[in-house]
Formats: structure tokens, sequence, C-alpha cells
């Protein structure tokens, strides 16, 4: 299995930006990278996804880089309810399609 | 919004009990995953499914099986509990024609203790 190494935890102060890393060096060509995020007490929850090109939806931004060995979740403005644990996931294509879980990175957002 | 509702948020069985965690889901998802979490271990799957009544196994089944015989119900059952299944189990689906370019819905979770 290919492996993706995150930051244990990270702060960030409330309103401003929060870049979250993550490598995946064994990423090959179809595979797509999924961010989740945990919020204390609760399942996880999809936040945003891609494959090569960088993405935006309502609740971040993804940059994946041009070797696609590493990638960086982007939150334009930290809330105190983004405080979670945040999930880089490689899909990899020969793995039928399995979430594979790593520690992720605890982000807390101070007042 | 997709929904992927568990059955039970909170759930204390005997040791010996047969134990049966449901999932059911609104959105006509092919894919549904059984994860158990604990603390310093994290995530780990169960078992999964592709479509009505198939299964397979994921990457700690020993003490599970699971059940679908309808699209949008998966069940877990713990055939003889034991109190090292106590844990957060957590059920999620997926669309399976768009995968992977599709995000995955987990449910809230069942918090199992196990006496």
């Amino acid at each position: 299995d290919a492996k993706t190494t995150q930051p244990n935890s990270m702060e960030s102060n409330e309103e401003e930006p929060v870049h979250l890393p993550c490598n995946h060096s064994t990423i090959s060509g179809t595979d797509y990278i999924h961010w989740y995020r945990q919020l204390p007490s609760q399942g996880p929850e999809y936040v945003i996804h891609g494959l090569t090109s960088n993405v935006n939806n309502r609740m971040a931004s993804l940059a994946i880089a041009e070797d696609r060995k590493s990638s960086t979740l982007i939150l334009h403005r930290a809330t105190l309810r983004d405080a979670a644990v945040y999930y880089c996931i490689p899909i990899f294509y020969n793995q039928g399609g399995k979430l594979i879980f790593g520690q992720g990175t605890e982000l807390s957002v101070k007042p | 919004d997709v929904k992927v509702t568990q059955s039970s948020r909170y759930l204390v069985k005997r040791t010996g009990e047969k134990v049966f965690l449901e999932c059911v889901q609104d959105m006509d998802h092919e894919n549904m995953f059984w994860y158990r979490q604990d603390p310093g271990l994290g995530l780990r799957l169960i078992y999964f499914s592709y479509d009505v009544k198939m299964k397979e196994k994921g990457d700690i089944p020993e003490g599970y099986s699971v059940s679908r015989e309808k699209k949008e119900r998966f069940s877990l059952i713990l055939e003889s509990a034991s109190t090292n299944q106590t844990s957060m189990y957590l059920c999620a689906s997926s669309l399976q024609g768009a995968w992977p370019n599709y995000g995955y819905t987990f449910g809230s979770g069942t918090r199992l203790t196990v006496v």
C-alpha cells in the first residue's frame, strides 16, 4: 500500500488562511486525491478531491503539485468550526475504491 | 444531500450477544463500507460491498459478518460480541459509476460498548 505523510497537528488563528500539506509520493497517474475531515464525535466529512488540476469548492481549495507527489488543502479563512482532523487519502485504482485512512492532521483554530 | 443513517448513536451490549448495526443510504449508491475507529489506530476497514448480495473483506474482518439484501441497506453483524469490539463504527457509501471521481458520504457513527 502506498503511504501518505501529513503533519500530526497544526494550529491556525481564526479568520486566517490555513495550508494543510500532504505527501503521497507513490501515487500513479490514475489515482485521485481525496480530502476528508472529521469533527469531534462525528463521522468523516468529504471536503474536496482532484486528479491533476487545482480544484475549488465552497469548503476549500486543493492545490496539486505538478508531479502529483504532494497536495495542499487550503482553507481560505479558518473558523472555529474548521477545527478537526484532516485526512488526505489517495484513491488507488488497484484497490477497488477503498478509502484507506492514515492518521491525518489535527487542526486547532484559535479565536 | 446524500444521507447515510446509522440506526443507533449509542449501543451497549453484553459479551456473547449477537449484535446488528444497521446503515441505510438514500441516494442509490452501489458501494457501501463499514469502518471501525479506535484511539491511536484510526479508521480501519472491516467490510465493503459493491452491490446487493456482494461483500468483500476489508483489513480487519475477523469477528464480523455483513449482509446486503437491498441496495440501500448494509448491515454489520457481530456474531458473538466481545469486549475488544467496543469501538466507534462508521458506515459510508459511494457512487460506483463515478468512482473515484466522487466523494464518499459517512454516517454519524454508532458508539458500541460491549460489557
